[in-house]
């Protein structure tokens, strides 16, 4: 079936520090994939998505490439803040809507 | 602030008890979806509803149930809860019922089971 495989946890940086989170995805047509957030105690905001091959999603300094060679979505953003210290979910969805989430990176960034 | 509620916050039950968990969509929204959160399982989805009719189905285990009224706020029921029920649930909705279409997440609600 389809589903969605990024980088285990934790990760730990620095601020400023660049930071990346792996993702790449299985699936039998063309999905749309989605890079959601989750502070702690709150629930799931949707961060960036991307919906065809080639796509970039961005927001918040994030961004991530919709790779279908590679079958791919990396998350990236170039220096991060304390404030960006969450679990962060790669997802696809396809024809039957509903999301298939990755396992989640949870990510600190210290002062 | 996503416009998707969820109560109660926190329901802390025994086995073999039953507990129905409310969602109310953000306005407008059709769709509304309801996912689990375990420590074991990750976020899996469970079950779809679009105005009022069951849209899709996923891991949900046959002593659960779901509805959506016509007012299309849903309730998810668990019977005969287990110990490895307890989970965070969260509910989603969006506009309409495509793969496009951004979900918008509830605060969730965190069930345990003791």
């Amino acid at each position: 079936g389809d589903s969605v495989t990024q980088m285990e946890g934790p990760v730990t940086l620095s601020e400023e520090a660049f930071l990346t989170i792996n993702c790449t995805y299985t699936a039998t047509g063309y999905p749309s994939l989605f890079w959601y957030v989750q502070y702690p105690g709150e629930g799931l905001q949707l961060l960036l998505k991307a919906t065809k091959a080639d796509d970039k999603g961005s927001n918040k300094g994030f961004e991530a490439t919709y790779r279908k060679e590679t079958t791919s979505f990396h998350l990236e953003k170039g220096s991060v803040q304390v404030s960006d210290s969450a679990v962060y979910f790669c997802a696809l969805s396809m024809n039957d809507y509903k999301l298939s989430f990755g396992a989640g990176t949870t990510v600190t960034v210290r002062a | 602030d996503s416009g998707v509620t969820q109560t109660p916050k926190h329901l802390i039950t025994a086995t073999g008890q039953r507990v129905t968990l409310r969602c109310s969509p953000r306005s407008g929204d059709l769709s509304v979806y309801w996912y689990q959160q375990s420590l074991d399982q990750g976020l899996q989805f469970l079950i779809q509803y679009y105005n009022g009719e069951e849209r899709a189905k996923g891991n949900i285990l046959e002593r659960f149930s779901a509805q959506q009224f016509p007012d299309l706020h849903s309730e998810l029921n668990l019977s005969s809860l287990e110990l490895g029920d307890s989970a965070l649930y969260f509910c989603a909705s969006s506009e309409n019922s495509g793969s496009r279409d951004e979900q918008f997440f509830g605060p969730g609600t965190r069930l345990t089971v003791l």
